[in-house]
Order: C-alpha cells, then sequence, then structure tokens
C-alpha cells in the first residue's frame, strides 16, 4: 500500500532554515501531485504547497517567499525547505498525496520546534 | 481563502447510535460546470495518518465502511456515522478543493 514517511531534524533554531524529506513507497512518485500540510499545536491544518515529479509547484501565497519544494524521482522523495523560520512555524508536518485537491495519503507527520 | 467551518467542536454518542458532523464553507464550493461539491472528510486517530473517507462531498473511498455517508452541497455539508463503532473515536475534519489553497476545517471530536 501507499505508505509516505516523513524526516527531518526535530529541532530548527530561529531565523534558519527547516529542511524535511518525504519518501514515498508503494506507488510510482510520478503518479500524482505530492503536498505538504502542517498542524500548529493546537491550531488547524494549513497546506503549504504541492510538486509533481517534474518539479512543477504551487505554494500557499502566505509562504511562497519562504517556501522551496523540490522532487528527487530517482530516491522516490519530495523535500521542503522554510526559510526564516520563527516560533510560529513549530508545528507537525505532514507529507500528502494530492496537490490542490483532496488528499488519498497521508504520512504519520514529524514534529518540528522553532527554539533557541 | 475560503474559511471551513465545523460543529460541534466534539460530540459524544452511544455505540449504535448516529454521529452528525456539520461543516460549512465561507463560500460555495459547488463548480457549476461539472456539478461536483469539492469537498472532502478525513477521520485522524491518534498515532495514525490522516484518512480519507469521502471526497466530492458524497463518494466514500475505497474500503471505508459504508456506515460513513457525505451530504449536502453549495456551502453547507454533513458526515454521518450512522451506527458508531468503538473504533469511529477520533477527530474529523472537512477540507475544500475548490479553490487555493486548499483550506481545512478546525475538526470535530467523536467520542463515545
Amino acid at each position: 500500500q501507499v505508505q509516505l514517511q516523513e524526516s527531518g531534524p526535530g529541532l530548527v533554531k530561529p531565523s534558519e532554515t527547516l529542511s524535511l524529506t518525504c519518501t514515498v513507497s508503494g506507488v510510482s512518485i510520478r503518479s500524482n501531485f505530492w503536498s505538504w500540510i502542517r498542524q500548529p499545536p493546537g491550531k488547524g491544518l494549513e497546506w503549504l504547497g504541492c510538486i509533481n515529479y517534474s518539479g512543477n509547484t504551487n505554494y500557499n501565497v502566505s509562504l511562497k517567499s519562504r517556501l522551496t519544494m523540490s522532487v528527487d524521482t530517482s530516491k522516490s522523495q519530495v523535500s521542503l525547505k522554510l526559510t526564516s523560520v520563527t516560533a510560529a512555524d513549530t508545528a507537525l508536518y505532514y507529507c500528502a498525496r494530492g496537490g490542490k485537491s483532496y488528499f488519498s495519503s497521508w504520512g504519520l507527520g514529524t514534529l518540528v520546534t522553532v527554539s533557541s | 481563502d475560503i474559511v471551513m467551518t465545523q460543529s460541534p467542536d466534539s460530540l459524544a454518542v452511544s455505540l449504535g447510535e448516529r454521529a452528525t458532523i456539520n461543516c460549512k464553507s465561507s463560500q460555495s464550493v459547488l463548480y457549476s460546470s461539472d456539478s461536483k461539491n469539492y469537498l472532502a472528510w478525513y477521520q485522524h486517530k491518534p498515532g495514525q495518518p490522516p484518512r480519507l473517507l469521502i471526497y466530492w462531498a458524497t463518494t466514500r473511498e475505497s474500503g471505508v465502511p459504508d456506515r460513513f455517508s457525505g451530504s449536502g452541497s453549495g456551502t453547507d455539508f454533513t458526515l454521518t456515522i450512522s451506527s458508531l463503532q468503538a473504533e469511529d473515536v477520533a477527530l474529523y475534519y472537512c477540507q475544500q478543493y475548490y479553490s487555493s489553497p486548499p483550506t481545512f476545517g478546525g475538526g470535530t471530536k467523536v467520542e463515545i
């Protein structure tokens, strides 16, 4: 079955760059767009953006200036970089299958805390 | 952005009874050209990934029990669990994908 696994540092210092990777298995990474979604503690879900196998991206305009997504088809991975992080970027970050659509598979998520 | 508002925030339902969760969008998510409502429902249990239950407002994802059903159109939607089972205790979210960015409701906690 489709599995998505997020990975990356659990702690990032303010003003630094948050980097996460999502490894996709059970389906070709070429088959879909892949999204990043986050949930700050005690708050709602926020779609950050999506990317497909050829590198076409769509970003949430609220984060567009700080956000970069990339894809490595050879490793079946999508990645996220968020620059100039603050405490407001502390969240559980999910990788999900789907673009500007519904999301048919999700990872377990990885918690990223922004703190010095 | 389209704002999704769910109600109630939480509800307690006896085993075997009906659970009803409401979701309201700040603008219509019905696309006139295809007559589809761009609305999905998810179930989220602790320690598990969120699970897609319903898309196009009424279409059950493969493998989802038929006690789960979605209804509604335009701006008002409902997720119904016809006969609550113990394994249905979870958070439930609605999400619109009519316009970018996709946005989610705040969630409804269903308890026994």
